[in-house]
């Protein structure tokens, strides 16, 4: 069965600081990994997704995310947090049936950004 | 392109009433899925229909429904309301049904059970 790992439900980083939120996975068959931001009354929107073609992954906002399948990882990180950045993210990975759609989300990391 | 649409965005209900929620999916895109997100859940997974088919389904109720029509827009039911099922309720589409596609999330639509 898949299923998804976030340690730490809040993390507080003050702006300008390094981001590292972390995303641990289980999977029956090669992951399919993904990092969503959800806003506040809104949906979730894409930042990056990890499909094997390298495994050091760039996405929207300055945010990248590196696999490691040792540890069993796709940490989401950026150099420099910007206010706008604070909302909440989940790492997510794809279900083991091809051909049909599931996503199984970790509980979300809240990111705060302290001026 | 449109993105991902829900209505109603709101929806107040009481108890044994059912309720209906719309969802639109991007322009060409053939599978959408529902999740429901409750604070103390996360964000599950409900359904997934392709070309009118459920194709996927997670561990919900049968009170949980759901279906897809030849325009590709979908339709999510929750017959008899209990108070547990107040959430907020997010389809997603996606252009195909691989597991590294990616899928585009709407707005949701916050259902509260009173």
């Amino acid at each position: 069965a898949q299923s998804v790992t976030q340690l730490g439900s809040h993390v507080s980083v003050s702006e300008g600081a390094l981001v590292l939120l972390r995303c641990n996975y289980s999977s029956s068959v090669p992951p399919y990994l993904f990092w969503y931001v959800q806003y506040p009354n809104q949906g979730l929107q894409l930042l990056l997704k990890y499909t094997s073609a390298a495994t050091l992954v760039k996405g929207i906002n300055g945010f990248e995310a590196e696999f490691k399948k040792s540890e069993t990882s796709f940490h989401l990180t950026k150099p420099s947090a910007h206010m706008s950045d604070a909302a909440e993210y989940f790492c997510a990975v794809s279900g083991v049936q091809e051909g049909a759609q599931k996503l199984v989300f970790g509980q979300g990391t809240r990111l705060t950004i302290n001026p | 392109k449109a993105g991902v649409t829900q209505t109603p965005r709101y929806l107040i209900k009481t108890r044994g009433q059912q309720v209906t929620l719309s969802c639109s999916p991007i322009s060409g895109h053939r599978s959408v899925s529902w999740y429901q997100q409750t604070p103390g859940q996360g964000l599950q997974f409900l359904f997934e229909y392709f070309s009118e088919t459920q194709r996927n389904k997670g561990n919900f109720p049968g009170r949980f429904s759901g279906r897809q029509f030849s325009n590709s827009r979908s339709e999510m039911n929750v017959s008899t309301l209990e108070l547990g099922d107040s959430a907020l309720y997010l389809c997603a589409s996606s252009s195909d049904a691989k597991r590294a596609d990616t899928q585009y999330f709407g707005p949701g639509t916050r259902l509260t059970v009173l």
